[in-house]
């Protein structure tokens, strides 16, 4: 059973270029939740997507944006890239229903992204 | 910001208890206690979680003060493979599936 899948592993872009991340959820969950950690510190909270809908967000500007497929993957997008947005990248995946096991969000290794 | 304070690092030596205190005084009701933990370079993985009785599974112990003002996570036999660092997290359980916030945790050093 593959747990959270995330691509590509690494990735340097340049000031103003736009990135897309993609993100496999584990079998079986259909919510997925991204999260940014710059170096250093704890992850910080982007947003969350359920049923293909953005459903809570954190504090992030709208170049942030994101999508959801009907297979549950999740796509994350940033726009007008800045060299704060340098950071690890991290997709999380967890199930609606399952008694004990709901509201548990297993993380992915995450998206190294490099902003020159 | 996050609602628990920890301390910033602890050393453990191998094959030790490591206990890892967490401060929550303001919780709430229905908000349970999470641990996650993040080795180096890896993305956080879960641990355990509970709201008022301690629980323990494969991997550590948590025991929750009497008053839920405070928990500590326990690792029975601390291995070098369990230098990481340690989040403690308090987060309501249900309903919309409320996002995790994340403090600054605590670096666990296991040393031989």
């Amino acid at each position: 059973d593959a747990g959270v899948t995330q691509s590509p592993t690494h990735l340097i872009k340049t000031r103003g270029q736009q990135v897309t991340l993609r993100c496999s959820p584990k079998s079986g969950h259909d919510t997925v939740s991204w999260y940014q950690q710059a170096l250093g510190q704890g992850p910080q909270f982007i947003f969350q997507y359920y049923e293909e809908e953005e459903r809570q967000r954190g504090n992030f500007p709208d170049r942030f944006s994101g999508h959801q497929f009907p297979n549950y993957s999740s796509e994350l997008n940033v726009n007008a890239l800045l060299l704060g947005d340098s950071a690890l990248y991290l997709c999380a995946s967890s199930p609606v229903s399952g008694g004990r096991a709901k509201n548990i969000q297993y993380f992915g290794a995450g998206t190294r992204l490099s902003v020159l | 910001d996050a609602k628990t304070t920890q301390p910033p690092s602890m050393d453990c030596a191998e094959g030790r208890a490591a206990n890892l205190p967490c401060n929550h005084s303001t919780i709430s009701g229905n908000e349970y206690v999470y641990w996650y933990r993040q080795i180096h370079s890896q993305g956080p993985q879960y641990i355990i979680h509970g709201l008022k009785n301690n629980e323990t599974n494969e991997m550590a112990s948590l025991i929750i003060t009497e008053d839920r003002k405070s928990s500590t996570l326990i690792l029975p036999h601390a291995t070098l493979r369990d230098t990481a660092v340690y989040y403690c997290i308090v987060r309501s359980y249900g309903g919309s599936q409320g996002n995790l916030i994340f403090g600054k945790g605590t670096k666990l050093s296991v040393k031989p």
